[in-house]
């Protein structure tokens, strides 16, 4: 199991303000996703990155950005939040190789824009 | 494009009975095929995965589920319930060089005293 650690794991914020969710994990996995979850509803994958300086955009659009700078970690920064924004944001990663489609998730992000 | 549904959004059973959850992907070559769990507020646990051989896989918290091709199934299963399985349950699909997950919407289960 991977070892995959969110924070702030809930925060509440105003409109307009900048926000940066971390995450990192210790497995030394290569692969890092952002998705985005609404109460009661699937997962959206917004962000992902294959590997350092790597970073690309997910099957649904979102106003985040994201940077890899480090193998370890890989943050989400909204810089103006809006209460659209609104939302469970969960950080996941995998490893290349036979098991590299297993996706270990961190505990998630839950950000409240109000 | 590959795509899983969850056919049932809801599923209310009792304490010790049997439980069964149904997944259906598409997917254009063999599939890796995932079901993670759900706690209130928490983030997604693996339960257990599918990318080869032996078509029952077994996984943790005494829960099993059965890949079957020619159904496009992959249907989650545990003989008695316990009042801690109590969660949401979602499949998953990806494959190959693509490390993408697809999820279905899930599937909470309610489980009764």
């Amino acid at each position: 199991e991977a070892d995959i650690y969110q924070t702030p794991r809930y925060l509440v914020i105003g409109t307009g303000k900048k926000i940066t969710l971390e995450c990192s994990q210790t497995m030394g996995h290569d692969k890092m996703y952002w998705y985005q979850q609404d109460p009661g509803m699937e997962l959206h994958l917004i962000h992902y990155s294959y590997g350092v300086n790597s970073t690309e955009k997910g099957d649904l659009s979102s106003e985040s950005t994201v940077s890899r700078i480090r193998t370890e970690h890989f943050p989400l920064t909204l810089e103006s939040a809006r209460p659209s924004h609104t939302s469970q944001y969960l950080c996941a990663s995998s490893a290349t190789g036979r098991s590299g489609n297993t996706i270990y998730f961190g505990e998630g992000s839950w950000l409240t824009v109000v | 494009a590959q795509s899983v549904t969850q056919p049932d959004i809801h599923i209310t059973v009792s304490e010790g009975a049997s439980l069964e959850l149904r997944c259906n992907y598409s997917y254009g070559a063999t599939p890796y095929l995932f079901w993670y769990v759900q706690s209130p507020g928490q983030g997604l646990q693996l339960l257990l995965k599918y990318f080869s051989g032996d078509t029952l896989v077994q996984g943790i918290k005494g829960f099993e589920a059965e890949f079957k091709r020619s159904q496009s199934s992959f249907n989650l299963r545990k003989p008695s319930v316990h009042w801690s399985d109590a969660a949401e349950y979602f499949c998953a699909v990806g494959g190959g060089s693509n490390y993408k997950l697809t999820f279905g919407k899930g599937t909470l289960l309610t489980v009764n005293p």
